[in-house]
């Protein structure tokens, strides 16, 4: 199996300022049929389920705002808030969809400072 | 607009079952993959089981091989998850979720709660 390992577990970060979150795979996620990336990037509000923010380790999802990027490639990936808003305060998780089982990090908890 | 409901979840003892059912709407449902995945209280997410758009083919996490079997209904656009043997570690809200054709989850449900406990 896949092991995605997040860093930090939980970081706070004031308004406006950027926020990084890292991930890294256990074993390259690079699909060498389509040179793309199997990396995923969710964000769970308190109470809610998750949802999808970037897929294939860069591409926002439809509707997700600009100040959400990701980036890296192979087994280290990053997503990045440019300008951390309070709406913002979730916890995030990297995904795998290279091979089952589909694996998650075990997720990274940002907060306002 | 896109929606999946989770249902048949509740307060089980260690080796009883269940049968979650997610109803989904405002998609074709037979078009897509369909998956399971669970979150313990307080805890992160672990993808359970998939199943192709046909029902023939479907995955499955190690640790619930052989108890809980994975099915969809694609003229009630429905999908169920037969959950057997159940055991304390299986306590978790169970999400079903959209497989986007890129294999991620593109829409979640809200969401049904299984409680192991006697």
């Amino acid at each position: 199996d896949i092991v995605m390992t997040q860093s930090p577990d939980s970081l706070a970060v004031s308004l406006g300022e950027r926020a990084t979150i890292n991930c890294k795979s256990s074993q390259s996620v690079l699909y060498s049929s389509n040179n793309k990336n199997q990396l995923a990037w969710y964000q769970q509000r308190p109470g809610q389920p998750p949802k999808l923010l970037i897929y294939w380790a860069s591409t926002r999802q439809s509707g997700v705002p600009d100040r959400f990027s990701g980036s890296g490639s192979g087994t280290d990936f990053t997503l990045t808030i440019s300008s951390l808003q309070a709406e913002d305060v979730a916890v995030y998780y990297c995904q795998q969809y290279y091979s089952a089982p589909y694996t998650f990090g075990q997720g990274t908890k940002l907060d306002i400072k | 607009e896109v929606e999946l409901v989770e249902s048949g979840g509740g307060l089980v003892q260690p080796g009883g079952s269940l049968r979650l059912s997610c109803a989904a709407s405002g998609f074709s449902f037979s078009t897509y993959w369909m998956t399971w995945v669970r979150q313990a209280p307080g805890k992160g997410l672990e993808w359970v089981a998939n199943i192709r758009q046909d029902g023939n083919e479907k995955k499955y996490v190690d640790s619930v091989k052989g108890r809980f079997t994975i099915s969809r209904d694609n003229a009630q656009n429905s999908l169920y998850l037969q959950l057997n043997s159940l055991i304390a570690a299986d306590t978790a809200i169970y999400y079903c979720a959209r497989t986007s054709s890129i294999t991620c989850y593109d829409y979640w449900g809200q969401g049904t709660l299984v409680t192991v406990s006697s």
